[in-house]
């Protein structure tokens, strides 16, 4: 069965810095891979997805994603965060032939000005 | 579009009180799927529909729990009795036919309280 871990429960980071969440997923066959973000009170809002061909892959809001096989890995990153960004970041994987996707246990992600 | 709408946003109950909690799907969607979340547990799925047929119903924490699609444009998780316990915020997602490479469509969630 395909697992997601996210090693990081909480990250802060300067207003304008570099972003970077860590993804790493547990499965034997190719995966598809998501992004999604979660800010207060509301639902999730899918970010990026990764299912073949180029291995990073851009998202909405200036977030992009690199998926590297050898590492079992699909990392969120973003060149200069905005304040706006602050919220909750899941990360999930899926399978070909199954609808269900496994996340991880999310990162919260802080922006101090 | 709409997106996915669930409905209440909030619902305080009593312990012992059944809970209903309601989806509508967006349209042209055929997997629809309850999800569960907690500080402790984190994103649970609960069961998933395909065609409004349940597919997975693994995740249903216990006898308590029931859930319903009579049509594809309507969904319910019912709760009863309620439980202090299950008290979390529930998740509705719909996606377009049966390839997670279409990504889910989440709602806004309802909150529940037992108290």
């Amino acid at each position: 069965a395909q697992s997601v871990t996210q090693p990081d429960i909480h990250i802060t980071v300067s207003e304008g810095a570099s972003l970077e969440l860590r993804c790493n997923y547990s499965y034997g066959a190719t995966p598809y891979l998501f992004w999604y973000v979660q800010s207060p009170g509301q639902g999730l809002q899918l970010l990026l997805k990764y299912f073949s061909g180029d291995t990073l892959v851009q998202g909405i809001k200036g977030f992009e994603a690199e998926f590297k096989r050898s590492q079992s890995s699909f990392n969120l990153r973003k060149p200069s965060v905005h304040w706006s960004d602050a919220a909750e970041y899941f990360c999930a994987v899926g399978v070909e032939y199954g609808n269900k996707l496994v996340f991880g246990a999310g990162t919260i992600l802080r922006v101090k000005s | 579009d709409a997106g996915v709408i669930q409905s209440p946003r909030h619902e305080v109950t009593e312990m012992g009180q059944e809970v209903t909690l309601r989806c509508k799907p967006i349209s042209g969607h055929n997997s629809l799927f309850w999800y569960r979340q907690t500080m402790m547990r984190g994103l649970e799925l609960l069961i998933y529909f395909n065609n409004n047929v349940p597919i997975d119903d693994s995740g249903m924490p216990e006898d308590r729990f029931s859930a319903k699609m009579p049509n594809a444009s309507f969904s319910t998780l019912k709760i009863q009795p309620s439980e202090p316990r299950d008290s979390a915020v529930y998740f509705c997602a719909s996606s377009f036919r049966d390839r997670p490479v279409y990504g889910y469509t989440f709602g806004s969630g309802t909150r529940l309280t037992v108290v």
